[in-house]
């Protein structure tokens, strides 16, 4: 979910879990969302989208769900590897608006 | 496609120096932004260009910060002077259409103001 402060919400899971990662959104009019990935070093990489006309949608082991009456998303991975271990962000565009805003991010640990 | 290009990679200056950052959005792509990252902000959005125009700038923290983009396939932003509080990841990236979809993030320029 969110962060305040310096320090990231940190998930750990193991090797072939499923992991779920959480973002509350701050506005009822977000009208679009998508979750990012980062890895060290490296600038944010797209992983899936959803409009607000869904409520699921799923990728390559990925599966976004989003819940509008409490402003909620989430990314549920599907057998966590090793290569999954970043920082998660989710991002929302309210009412068409070209200027994303960015969650703080969830950091991911998968343990071999 | 090489992706967004960003250079440099690594930049250390000291503070009062002018520092310039460059970017090379995907070609074909007509939307460019600007981003900063910190530990204590997150991914704060500076500017966003769009068919070479500056669509908005509102998140720019000052008259020190300028971005340019002379061309399609090329834009600097520049921070002159630079001062501490300026040390951080700066990310390009450029997407197709208006800007919402998909963004297509570069490397970064991890920049430290001494």
């Amino acid at each position: 979910g969110e962060s305040v402060g310096l320090h990231l919400p940190t998930l750990s899971v193991q090797e072939g879990d499923n992991s779920i990662i959480n973002c509350a959104y701050s506005n009822s009019a977000s009208d679009y969302f998508i979750w990012y990935k980062q890895e060290s070093g490296k600038g944010p990489q797209f992983i899936i989208d959803i409009r607000s006309n869904m409520d699921k949608r799923q990728g390559q082991r990925v599966t976004v769900l989003l819940n509008k009456t409490v402003k909620h998303l989430s990314l549920q991975i599907a057998a966590t590897q090793p290569g999954d271990s970043a920082v998660y962000f989710c991002a929302e565009n309210i009412g068409g608006s070209y200027i994303p805003t960015f969650g703080r991010g969830t950091s991911l640990i998968v343990h071999p | 496609d090489a992706g967004v290009i960003q250079s440099p990679r690594h930049e250390v200056t000291e503070m009062g120096q002018e520092v310039t950052l460059r970017c090379k959005p995907i070609s074909g792509h007509n939307s460019l932004f600007w981003y900063r990252q910190t530990m204590m902000r997150g991914l704060e959005l500076l500017i966003y260009f769009n068919n070479n125009v500056p669509i908005d700038d509102s998140g720019m923290p000052e008259d020190r910060f300028s971005a340019k983009m002379p061309n399609a396939s090329f834009s600097t932003l520049k921070i002159q002077p630079s001062e501490p509080r300026d040390s951080a990841v700066y990310f390009c990236a450029s997407s197709l259409g208006q800007g919402i979809g998909e963004q297509y993030f570069g490397p970064g320029t991890r920049l430290t103001v001494t």
